[in-house]
């Protein structure tokens, strides 16, 4: 089945090590997104590609980046994780950037930092 | 961006149907209106969109008023499988999801 794959699904990292998360999909779609959800939060959009195309939110920390080598993966860098970071970080894609597409989620990957 | 506000929680009993609400009174007029779910430790679920018309799919009808200031998601049957945090997200062109507080439904047995 054609799906949001988000690899490890837990991680572990350290006060100020940096870490990578990844996201890839078989749905072959243009958009791809980065969101936040920390405990008993909704989730927050951290910054999405069309394409190539990169767009940050413009409340999104400077500590967290994103690389899209090709269409079918994502990555999310956080360059110095602080315990501030710790949460469930979820991918989701959409065909395209028009307001009726669906996005599709992946399970997402819960953040510890020590 | 368009804001929303739902009911923090809800209850319904299983089998029963249940109508959850949303108000988007800022919202635009080309502005989708998204439902999705989440399940405990999952990723959100697409459940239903609309724009003007209301609209039905297996999982849920979405009830859409003339004015699109708010709208409901109607669950015909709550089972318990059901019981969630449904997010209503008014969807600009740029597609991209603001996710407000959403309603907590509690499916009792």
């Amino acid at each position: 089945d054609a799906m949001v794959i988000q690899n490890p699904r837990y991680q572990v990292t350290q006060f100020g090590k940096p870490v990578t998360l990844s996201c890839s999909q078989t749905l072959n779609h243009n958009v791809m997104y980065w969101y936040q959800q920390k405990s008993s939060q909704a989730p927050k959009l951290l910054f999405h590609y069309y394409d190539k195309d990169f767009n940050n939110e413009a409340d999104t920390p400077d500590n967290f980046q994103s690389r899209r080598p090709n269409t079918s993966f994502c990555f999310l860098d956080i360059r110095s994780p602080g315990l501030g970071d710790a949460a469930m970080y979820l991918c989701a894609t959409s065909k395209g950037a028009g307001g009726y597409n669906e996005q599709f989620f992946g399970p997402g990957t819960r953040l510890t930092v020590l | 961006d368009a804001k929303t506000t739902q009911p923090n929680s809800m209850e319904s009993n299983e089998e029963e149907p249940v109508h959850l609400p949303c108000n988007h009174s800022t919202i635009s007029g080309t502005d989708y209106i998204h439902w999705y779910r989440q399940l405990p430790s999952q990723g959100p679920e697409y459940v239903i969109h609309g724009l003007t018309s209301n609209v039905n799919n297996r999982m849920a009808s979405l009830a859409i008023a003339e004015d699109r200031k708010s709208s409901t998601l109607i669950l015909h049957r709550a089972t318990l499988r059901d019981a969630a945090v449904y997010y209503c997200i008014p969807q600009n062109t740029g597609n991209q999801f603001y996710f407000g507080t959403g309603t907590s439904l509690t499916v009792i047995p």
